[in-house]
């Protein structure tokens, strides 16, 4: 069973404009980690921006914040005043327990329009 | 800043041929992993390492192996390459704390005809 999903494959965004990507989670373990990274056409994977399981407070880190709905199983990326420089494919991923593994989404990319 | 550097940013091989690719991590991270990136899957980990030779298959093991004699250093090896292998391969590192996140190399994009 996949235990990250992103249901959106593609989006397009006005610049300066908001944009929600999706991400649902599947698992059991009630300790986890949530993961953000933005890969741009150049190749390389960026982190963005972590949610832990028991955190109390969504996680913010500039423009991007974690829209977290535990019983949702959701952790959807919202970035904020969209800029051109934030076209790129988005993954969201997930570690459980105290697992080595990173488990990544299918993944979404985003194009910003001028 | 962590640097992960992947000794290859585009490879061609032969099918049959034996492939190695390279990456090098400069923090002194205990953990290093090889993911495989193709549209529409996402990254799936083929392999990783938590210590100096030692190794865990990950999701897709068939056909690669590695090997981490240094603990800066962890190689990915394709026996035998065959065209659906034919990926973007990406080495990762991380301190092995639990909310830590991975670094990635740039990829290697490998081509096998």
């Amino acid at each position: 069973a996949q235990k990250i999903t992103q249901t959106q494959p593609g989006m397009f965004v006005q610049e300066k404009e908001a944009v929600t990507l999706d991400c649902t989670y599947d698992t059991s373990d009630p300790s986890y980690g949530l993961f953000w990274y933005k890969q741009p056409s150049s190749g390389e994977m960026i982190f963005l921006i972590y949610q832990g399981s028991y955190d109390q407070q969504n996680a913010t880190e500039g423009r991007y914040s974690l829209n977290f709905q535990k019983a949702r199983k959701s952790a959807n990326l919202v970035i904020s005043a969209s800029q051109l420089g934030d076209s790129a494919m988005y993954f969201c991923a997930m570690r459980e327990g105290q697992g080595y593994k990173l488990s990544f989404g299918a993944g979404t990319t985003v194009t910003v329009r001028a | 800043d962590v640097k992960v550097t992947q000794s290859s940013r585009y490879l061609v091989k032969r099918t049959g041929e034996k492939v190695f690719l390279e990456c090098v991590q400069d923090m002194d991270h205990e953990n290093m992993f090889w993911y495989r990136q193709d549209p529409g899957l996402g990254l799936r980990l083929i392999y990783f390492s938590y210590d100096v030779k030692m190794k865990e298959k990950g999701d897709i093991p068939e056909g690669y192996s590695v090997s981490r004699e240094k603990k800066e250093r962890f190689s990915l090896i394709l026996e035998s390459a065959s065209t659906n292998q034919t990926s973007m391969y990406l080495c990762a590192s991380e301190t092995g704390d639990n909310n830590s996140p991975l670094h990635f190399g740039n990829g290697t994009r490998l081509t096998v005809t």
